[in-house]
């Protein structure tokens, strides 16, 4: 079965610096990978998608892919409070037929003001 | 545009009762999920569907377990004979595309929290 694993956490930073997340996966065959954002009580909210290796920034956020190593990483820059949160990584794998996202248990960051 | 909406937002059932939970995806997405996420874990799938018809009900828990999507827009999560390990928030997810390519980005509905006592 392919796994998606993340570090629970929790990714403890100041207001200001950046915070890495990271995630591993099972499998290199054709996959795409998200992270989902999910506040507290809340649904998980898309914030990034990557397909390709190397680097994808959107704003303060920055998503790094290598297939190679079986490694997607987020980065945050400038963090601030209010992106406490638990952050999934997602992966879909095309070869398997299954049209679902397999997530990770999630990474919990505080961000301390 | 409206995003995936959820009805209820909280269910409490009693052991044994039936529940059905309502997903109303974003309107022209044709890929429909129902996902269950236990606390302190990532979404678990439980089914999928495009348009009306429902391709993959691998991750369904047991035969008490029963979604449809009648008209390819609306789907209903129906639990029967609730017991307290269905206790858990159901997550509704749509997607403008088919899965047939990498872009396959899925969005969320708020969840519907079930408890059962």
């Amino acid at each position: 079965q392919k796994e998606v694993e993340q570090n629970s956490g929790p990714l403890s930073v100041p207001e200001g610096a950046i915070a890495s997340l990271n995630c591993t996966y099972s499998d290199r065959v054709s996959q795409s990978f998200f992270w989902y954002r999910q506040y507290s009580g809340k649904s998980p909210e898309l914030i990034m998608s990557i397909y390709s290796n190397g680097d994808k920034e959107d704003g303060r956020f920055t998503a790094q892919l290598n297939k190679a190593s079986q490694y997607v990483s987020l980065l945050i820059r400038d963090s601030q409070p209010s992106d406490s949160a638990t952050y999934l990584c997602a992966v879909y794998w095309l070869d398997t037929g299954r049209r679902a996202l397999t997530f990770g248990s999630g990474t919990r960051l505080q961000v301390q003001p | 545009g409206a995003g995936v909406s959820q009805s209820p937002r909280y269910k409490v059932a009693k052991r044994g009762q039936d529940v059905a939970l309502r997903c109303d995806p974003i309107s022209g997405h044709v890929s429909l999920f129902w996902y269950q996420q236990a606390l302190g874990q990532g979404p678990e799938f439980l089914t999928y569907f495009q348009n009306e018809a429902q391709l993959d009900k691998s991750g369904l828990p047991s035969d008490r377990f029963f979604a449809e999507r009648p008209e390819g827009s609306v789907s209903t999560l129906k639990i029967q004979r609730t017991q307290q390990e269905d206790s858990a928030v159901y997550l509704c997810a749509s997607s403008y595309s088919q899965g047939l390519t990498d872009l396959y980005e899925q969005y969320f509905g708020p969840g519907t929290r079930l408890t059962v006592t």
